[in-house]
């Protein structure tokens, strides 16, 4: 089973508003990956969890807040958004961090911030 | 640096016609990796094919193929008899060496519309 879900599909959510994305993976994958997509571009990486601890995170923005609670799950922690900050969020996982393997990605959450 | 160049920003084909998505790649490490993904309409990224920089033997999966040219750093990506299923965005990715883990490159996309 080769499958990563997301929870929520959709969200829609106020500046002031406090919110959390989900991720989960039952493949025994050690490595999980957030990504943010605006329209009409690829994902751009955002953090990356290698046996749940954080490996990269690319410079993002403190309001949001990674967790990996376990080797399954991973969560984004999200608070006082700009509107900018609507996209689509991926989540992804891999076998290991390593170079060479083939990340599988669920079917993101679409986030507005009004 | 590394880089993917997908240049066709937009195809659009007839059902049946054969297509083929360009990707072009840039990196100075021997040991890479290239993949191609599909993003319908609905969010989702699926992943279709990964090749290493050491095996140069082209790729078939029933309506799709791959041909992976090291002499000029391509890695192509054709659609034989286009469904309109084949409705998609897909993006080009690289991974090697010099990138921590498996942080990977991606194209900016080609979208393929097929039309019945």
């Amino acid at each position: 089973d080769t499958e990563v879900t997301q929870t929520p599909k959709h969200l829609v959510m106020g500046m002031t508003n406090k919110k959390s994305l989900k991720c989960e993976q039952h493949m025994g994958h050690r490595a999980m990956y957030w990504y943010k997509q605006k329209a009409k571009k690829p994902p751009e990486l955002m953090f990356v969890y290698s046996y749940e601890k954080l490996s990269i995170n690319e410079s993002v923005p403190s309001r949001f807040s990674p967790e990996c609670p376990n080797s399954s799950l991973l969560n984004l922690h999200l608070h006082a958004l700009q509107p900018e900050d609507s996209a689509l969020y991926l989540c992804a996982s891999s076998p290991t961090f390593e170079a060479g393997y083939e990340q599988y990605f669920g079917p993101g959450t679409r986030l507005t911030v009004t | 640096a590394q880089k993917v160049t997908q240049a066709q920003t937009e195809i659009s084909v007839v059902e049946k016609e054969d297509v083929t998505l360009d990707c072009v790649y840039e990196t100075r490490d021997t040991t890479y990796y290239l993949f191609w993904y599909k993003q319908p309409p609905s969010g989702e990224l699926v992943f279709l094919i990964r090749r290493n920089s050491f095996d140069e033997q082209n790729e078939i999966s029933g309506r799709y193929s791959w041909n992976f040219q090291k002499s000029t750093s391509s890695f192509n990506f054709t659609i034989t008899a286009s469904q309109v299923v084949d409705s998609a965005v897909y993006f080009c990715a690289l991974s090697d060496m010099n990138q921590a883990g498996t942080a990977l490159i991606f194209g900016k996309g080609t979208t393929l519309s097929v039309s019945s």
